[in-house]
């Protein structure tokens, strides 16, 4: 198993470009996470799948789209970059259709920075 | 709403030496898990412990424990024998109620030194 990859490991856009970032998982996961994390603040939701074809907003939506075709994929798309949106970001994945919790798995994350 | 909130910025200790690091946060749920996660300098998220709330016994792996204290909405992670590999950003984290998302406090960063 490879568990949760992300690629690219690191990214340099500029003002007003967009771009995707992958997020991958093959330990057949229903629920995928993107969170953004930011100095002094933790890590924080962006978007949230509960199965392929569900999709939800987490604490800081605004300026990423997210789709979920398959159990696997889970790409973030930022739009228009701003400078805002610098930050590593990270994608999880868990058994999600359970009424507990279940361990979430961590991939490396993506440092994107915006100039 | 479910907060988490971790007070200390940064922490350094000695080798062999034990640390603790504090957690309070919120919420109105009565059973839920709280979770103390580790973030090396490689950024790899990886979890150190889990303490599910209806348990009275404070768990335990290996030099971590944690020191839950649930009327005071208190989740401290103890380390022992600090190692050098124990440097790392530390983030405590709560899930949200009936979902895996998670809500994670500012982190601690804690070094190590020889």
């Amino acid at each position: 198993n490879a568990g949760v990859t992300q690629t690219p490991k690191f990214q340099v856009l500029k003002t007003g470009q967009s771009m995707t970032l992958q997020c991958a998982q093959d330990m057949n996961h229903e629920y995928m996470s993107w969170y953004r994390q930011d100095p002094g603040m933790g890590l924080r939701l962006i978007h949230y799948s509960v199965g392929a074809g569900i999709t939800d907003q987490g604490e800081v939506p605004n300026g990423y789209n997210v789709s979920r075709s398959t159990t696997e994929d889970f790409p973030l798309r930022l739009l228009s970059a701003a400078p805002s949106q610098t930050s590593v970001y990270f994608c999880a994945s868990s058994y999600g259709r359970t009424s507990s919790y279940n361990e979430q798995f961590f991939g490396p994350g993506t440092r994107l920075t915006v100039l | 709403a479910q907060t988490v909130t971790q007070s200390q910025p940064e922490m350094s200790v000695q080798e062999a030496e034990t640390v603790t690091l504090s957690c309070t946060y919120d919420t109105s749920e009565n059973n839920y898990y709280l979770f103390w996660y580790k973030q090396p300098p490689s950024r790899q998220m990886i979890l150190v412990i889990r303490q599910e709330a209806y348990k009275q016994q404070n768990a335990t792996e290996n030099r971590f424990s944690v020191n839950f204290q649930k009327a005071a909405k208190s989740f401290s992670l103890k380390i022992s024998d600090s190692q050098l590999g124990d440097t790392a950003m530390y983030f405590c984290a709560l899930p949200l109620r009936g979902a895996q998302k998670l809500v994670f406090g500012q982190g601690t960063r804690l070094t190590i030194n020889p």
